[in-house]
């Protein structure tokens, strides 16, 4: 497994603004990943981070609203931009080593705008 | 059709007995499945993984797996009130541009009453 450090846990924040969550493992992995959970529903993956390279964005997911950075293989950041209500979410950070492993989740943070 | 689909909920089942998940999916590309539990305001923790058709135990924890069918399931024996939780199914390919993506099932609700 991996020991995965996400922060904030928490925040509360005015729309418009954005808010930059870090997440940070304690050994290198191939694979960060970067999900959103809306209230009440199951998982969502935004984006897959790339080291050194653009993020991979899925579908309905732009870089200008969630940038994310990578610059090694131990840490990420997912910016989500010019808030808005509709952004309250939990934030989750995953790592995966790649081929028949297990994904293992950072703590998570809860955003909430308002 | 969703790509992965779990039994509705939400399932309430008295304490010391079996309580029975499932989970299908549509992509036969699909190589490794993952049972998650997530409690209230908690990030997913990880409880089962298997790769291969066939049954995979650990404690109280069975995962049946079925590839032909598409069909993945999980049985909690002797089923504890601190079981009480949301189960998501999760669902990886092992290649090409979906490489260790995650998709998830919509959760199911599961309540142990004593």
């Amino acid at each position: 497994s991996a020991v995965i450090s996400q922060k904030p846990s928490r925040d509360i924040c005015q729309r418009g603004t954005s808010l930059t969550i870090q997440c940070q493992v304690d050994s290198q992995v191939t694979m960060m990943f970067w999900y959103r959970q809306q209230p009440g529903q199951s998982l969502t993956l935004i984006a897959t981070a790339n080291q050194g390279s653009e993020a991979t964005y899925e579908s309905g997911f732009v870089i200008d609203k969630f940038p994310i950075s990578r610059p090694n293989l131990t840490f990420s950041t997912l910016t989500v931009s010019n808030m808005s209500p509709e952004d309250s979410s939990i934030y989750l950070c995953s790592v995966d080593r790649g081929g028949q492993t297990e994904a293992f989740f950072g703590q998570g943070t809860r955003l909430t705008v308002v | 059709q969703k790509e992965v689909e779990q039994n509705s909920g939400p399932l309430s089942v008295p304490e010391g007995a079996i309580a029975s998940l499932n989970c299908t999916y549509s992509d036969r590309g699909s190589q490794s499945f993952f049972w998650y539990r997530q409690y209230s305001g908690k990030s997913p923790e990880l409880i089962m993984s298997i790769y291969s058709n066939g049954d995979k135990e650990d404690g109280r924890f069975t995962a049946q797996l079925n590839k032909a069918s598409q069909y993945v399931s999980l049985l909690i024996r002797d089923s504890q009130p601190s079981d009480s939780a949301t189960y998501l199914c999760a669902v990886k390919r092992a290649g090409g541009t979906s490489y260790g993506k995650l998709t998830f099932g919509q959760g199911t609700i599961l309540t142990v009453h004593p």
